[in-house]
């Protein structure tokens, strides 16, 4: 399979631990983004890297997350000290962007549920 | 709030019927892309369309923009079973890198 994954697929943790998350782009992908969906709303956009180089940090991204792809590839989200808000399913992306365009289309991964009990 | 704005929220329809989602937006857009999403997994692109084209066939879709109404529409035709999951619209904003989405349309297809 050569899409986009991501792990866990599922956690629960309790309030107040920390979680990692971790996505690998499709491989010749430049970009990763990061999204959060909680039930009944679309994907709040979270962050994006452009290889390593995080562009964009969205305000719903708390001193308490924390993205990184140190080289390019695959990347991970951290949430220190969950709180019960942010219990949501945790979605990556990547596309890839050639420096002659702007066409974006984005391919998503299955998604991490986290439960915050 | 979202700037992508689905209506209607949700739909319902017997299989063999057509199905219109529309979508809103606010300020100016490189691309517009639907997606789908069955329930509890993640999203799968459907169709992509530029801020120059006005539109777009894919098999049983057909995508709509009118970037004077900041609008598009989604259409399915000869809807099955299987189409039963929430329809998203994306925009990406010129100058960014991100898409946004809005909330979705949820549809049901009843055999």
């Amino acid at each position: 399979d050569t899409g986009v994954s991501q792990d866990p697929r599922h956690k629960i943790t309790k309030r107040g631990q920390n979680v990692t998350f971790r996505c690998d782009p499709i491989s010749e992908h430049n970009r990763l983004y990061w999204y959060r969906q909680t039930l009944g709303q679309g994907p709040e956009f979270l962050t994006y890297f452009q290889n390593e180089a995080q562009l964009e940090k969205s305000r719903l991204l708390s001193d308490r997350f924390s993205a990184e792809r140190p080289k390019g590839s695959f990347s991970t989200l951290e949430i220190q000290r969950t709180e019960q808000g942010d219990s949501a399913m945790y979605l990556c992306a990547s596309s890839l962007v050639p420096t002659s365009g702007s066409v974006n289309e984005q391919f998503f991964g299955p998604g991490t549920r986290l439960t915050v009990l | 709030s979202q700037q992508g704005e689905e209506d209607p929220q949700a739909l319902s329809i017997q299989e063999g019927e057509n199905a219109t989602m529309n979508c809103s937006y606010k300020t100016s857009i490189n691309n517009l892309q639907w997606y789908r999403q069955n329930s509890g997994r993640g999203l799968v692109h459907l169709i992509l369309i530029r801020s120059n084209e006005r539109e777009k066939h894919s098999g049983r879709l057909r995508v709509t923009l009118d970037t004077s109404k900041k609008s598009s529409s989604l259409l399915i035709t000869a809807s099955r079973a299987a189409d039963t999951a929430s329809y998203f619209c994306a925009t990406k904003d010129t100058n960014a890198g991100k898409s946004t989405f809005g909330d979705g349309t949820t549809l049901t297809v009843k055999p």
